[in-house]
């Protein structure tokens, strides 16, 4: 079956940018959905089709998506913004719903 | 405004059953895409069931013959009976709404109830 891996943890200071990336066997060639989950409340997509936001979601949040790596880039880190986050796609193949390992963002 | 609030959940022994369901405001649930994802105690999430408009189904093989889904087009509401319990089972259960345009992706969740396993 498919899988995606996320680092367990990434770290940054308030106002600086953080990457967290989103490792699958030729990522780019499949859409790719990121959620953010605070601790104690379900997940709110924050990107989908790689790099589309929903409404309502800051223009800080941006995502990326090419050869084995998809990425969600957030600019300008808030306290705010700390939060677990998961990549997702369709593996059309398996018709298998995906989810990415889970990444922590800690702020500073 | 988009609205999924779910119930049911609780403490059930092994190999038992439980109903849970989700009530869904702002929005036709029988002209939508639904699901049920879950996330056992810190741990990730998991897609357990998709019910799709025509009443296809998708299940994970975790839980396929044992969970169903379904939903009550007059009461705006998506269930999940869940039988042969296991406490691998143990999970917050969320209901989401589903998207798709060339890929599956979940817009909008509800809170979550908590279903515990154990003796």
């Amino acid at each position: 079956s498919y899988v995606l891996t996320q680092p367990p943890s990434v770290s940054v200071a308030p106002g600086k940018t953080a990457r967290v990336t989103c490792g699958g066997n030729n990522i780019g060639g499949k859409s790719v959905h990121w959620y953010q989950q605070k601790p104690g409340q379900a997940p709110v997509l924050v990107i989908y089709y790689d790099s589309d936001r929903p409404s309502g979601i800051p223009e800080r949040f941006s995502g990326s998506n090419s050869g084995n790596t998809a990425a969600l880039t957030i600019s300008r880190v808030e306290a705010g913004d700390e939060a677990d986050y998961y990549c997702q796609v369709w593996d059309g193949v398996s018709d298998h719903y995906v989810f990415g390992t889970g990444t922590k963002v800690t702020v500073l | 405004e988009v609205l999924l609030v779910e119930s049911g959940g609780g403490l059930i022994q092994p190999g038992g059953s439980l109903r849970l369901s989700c009530a869904a405001s702002g929005f036709t649930v029988s002209s939508n895409y639904m699901s049920w994802v879950r996330q056992a105690p810190g741990k990730g999430l998991e897609c357990v069931s998709v019910i799709y408009t025509g009443d296809s189904t998708h299940y994970a093989d975790s839980v396929k013959g044992r969970f169903t889904i379904s939903r009550d087009n007059s009461k705006n509401t998506l269930s999940l009976e869940m039988n042969s319990l296991r406490a691998e089972d143990t999970a917050v259960y969320y209901c989401a709404r589903v998207r798709w345009s060339g890929s599956f992706y979940f817009d909008y969740w509800g809170q979550g109830t908590l279903v515990t396993v154990s003796s």
